[in-house]
């Protein structure tokens, strides 16, 4: 079936860095998209949502952009402190008969150092 | 957003054996979902929790290997039967709360089979 992958495994920024975390989705008919971090031992966390009718979206510290003509969506944490330091995760949802279903990509691993 | 609960949190199995998982929301939810996740890998959706009904299996998984049960809105279950060292992963399971696609998750049940 179709996947959503990542362009980067890893990264390590500095505390106080901005981060950009990126995703690749190959569905087409995807129109939602989250962002989930997942710190060791504990199950994902929601961080972020956008639907395929914006192209940005903003919360606390974090941004998410998405590119619907090349189908990429990025994650971008500003200020980033050591307690963001976690796998990253994007994930995608095409609606309709797949409604709730999630599709997750390979992962990022963030680390933050002091 | 919902708490979620899980349990057991953690267990060891021999091979051949079952383990029934357990998830409890704190409040009735429509969309109940069960993940696995593979040690150092993404998450793969194994099925929908359907209400009252048999759940909904993806590709490649099967009734027979992964029974559900969700008697009411706020309670499932999730059994992992005749184990395998290939069984080991994190099981989660996540909801959708009101009408908002983000789903939330559980903490996770770390399986490992010997």
């Amino acid at each position: 079936g179709e996947s959503v992958g990542l362009h980067l495994p890893t990264l390590s920024v500095q505390e106080g860095d901005n981060s950009i975390i990126n995703c690749a989705y190959s569905n087409s008919a995807s129109d939602y998209f989250i962002w989930y971090k997942q710190e060791s031992g504990k199950g994902p966390q929601f961080i972020i949502d956008i639907r395929s009718n914006m192209d940005k979206r903003q919360g606390q510290r974090v941004t998410v952009l998405l590119n619907k003509t090349v189908k990429h969506l990025s994650l971008q944490i500003a200020a980033t402190q050591p307690g963001d330091s976690a796998v990253y995760f994007c994930a995608e949802n095409a609606g309709g008969t797949s409604y709730g279903k999630l599709t997750f990509g390979q992962g990022t691993i963030l680390t933050v150092h002091p | 957003s919902a708490v979620i609960s899980q349990k057991p949190s953690r267990d060891i199995c021999q091979r051949g054996t079952s383990l029934t998982i357990q998830c409890q929301v704190d409040s009735q939810v429509t969309m109940m979902f069960w993940y696995r996740q593979q040690p150092g890998q993404s998450l793969t959706l194994i099925a929908t929790a359907n209400q009252g009904s048999e759940a909904t299996y993806e590709s490649g998984f099967v009734i027979d290997k992964f029974p559900i049960s969700r008697p009411n809105l706020t309670f499932s279950t999730l059994t992992v039967s005749n184990m395998s060292p290939e069984d080991s992963s994190i099981y989660l399971c996540s909801v959708v709360v009101g009408d908002l696609r983000g789903q939330y998750f559980g903490p996770g049940t770390r399986l490992t089979v010997t």
